[in-house]
């Protein structure tokens, strides 16, 4: 059964860079049918897309987030990470790791836009 | 302010049907399928329905969705208390390149 586990820093300061990895473990992180990725929930707020990668190393951002966001794959080791710079504590949240379904339907033109397993997530703190 | 709507809280009794609701506009719902989570605080959230009203491995057949126009529904029959959880809907932007977006989120209350 496939799963995901984050892990990372639960405190980062301000103006620093937020890191965190996502391990996949009882599946290959080599599907060519999923990308990985990252949501994140403000206390007390809804769900917000950070981004997706695929294990190839293509991206997909959040445009409002893009300017600080990378994303990369380490298949080697099952893993996708997650490097957000120039933090304040407007990203304080459950970050969770996702994999993601993305695609266009060419039959009716809608977009397929789904997670179908997440992380249990982890509480990244941005404070001096 | 999340991108899609959502009531803030729906209540009925074990047994019940309950609905919950999710606006949108034509630049997300109008434009793609609708998906909904299952959220209990301190756990993954789990994905009940995708492309508007299709269930993964595993859900029972008491949740279900649909979607007509820039609107989406689930639909829970049989209450349990262990519904007891917050639900989101989600959906796609105006390309894939755009990213997608999600409710706020509904507290449902299993009396």
């Amino acid at each position: 059964q496939l799963q995901l586990q984050e892990s990372g820093p639960g405190l980062v300061k301000p103006s620093e860079t937020l890191s965190l990895t996502c391990t996949v473990s009882g599946g290959s992180i080599s599907s060519s049918t999923h990308y990985w990725g990252w949501i994140r929930q403000p206390p007390g707020k809804g769900f917000e897309w950070i981004g997706s990668v695929y294990y190839t190393g293509g991206t997909n951002y959040n445009p409002s987030l893009k300017s600080r966001v990378t994303m990369s794959v380490e298949s080697s080791k099952n893993q996708f990470s997650l490097k957000l710079t120039s933090v304040t504590a407007a990203d304080t949240a459950v970050y969770y790791c996702v994999r993601h379904v993305r695609d266009y339907d060419t039959f009716t033109g809608y977009l397929y836009w789904y997670f179908d397993l997440w992380g249990r997530g982890t509480l990244v703190t941005v404070s001096s | 302010q999340s991108v899609l709507t959502q009531p803030p809280s729906v209540s009925a009794a074990p047994g019940q049907k309950v609905t919950i609701s999710c606006s949108g506009s034509s630049s997300n719902i109008g434009n793609s399928y609708v998906s909904w989570y299952q959220h209990l605080p301190g756990t993954a959230p789990k994905l009940l329905i995708y492309d508007n009203n299709k269930r993964p491995s595993g859900i029972p057949d008491r949740f279900s969705g649909s979607k007509s126009g820039t609107s989406a529904t689930l639909g829970i029959t049989g209450l349990q208390t262990g519904d007891e959880a917050v639900y989101y809907c989600g959906t796609g932007g105006t390309s894939l390149s755009a990213g997608g977006v999600f409710g706020g989120g509904t507290k449902l209350t299993v009396l």
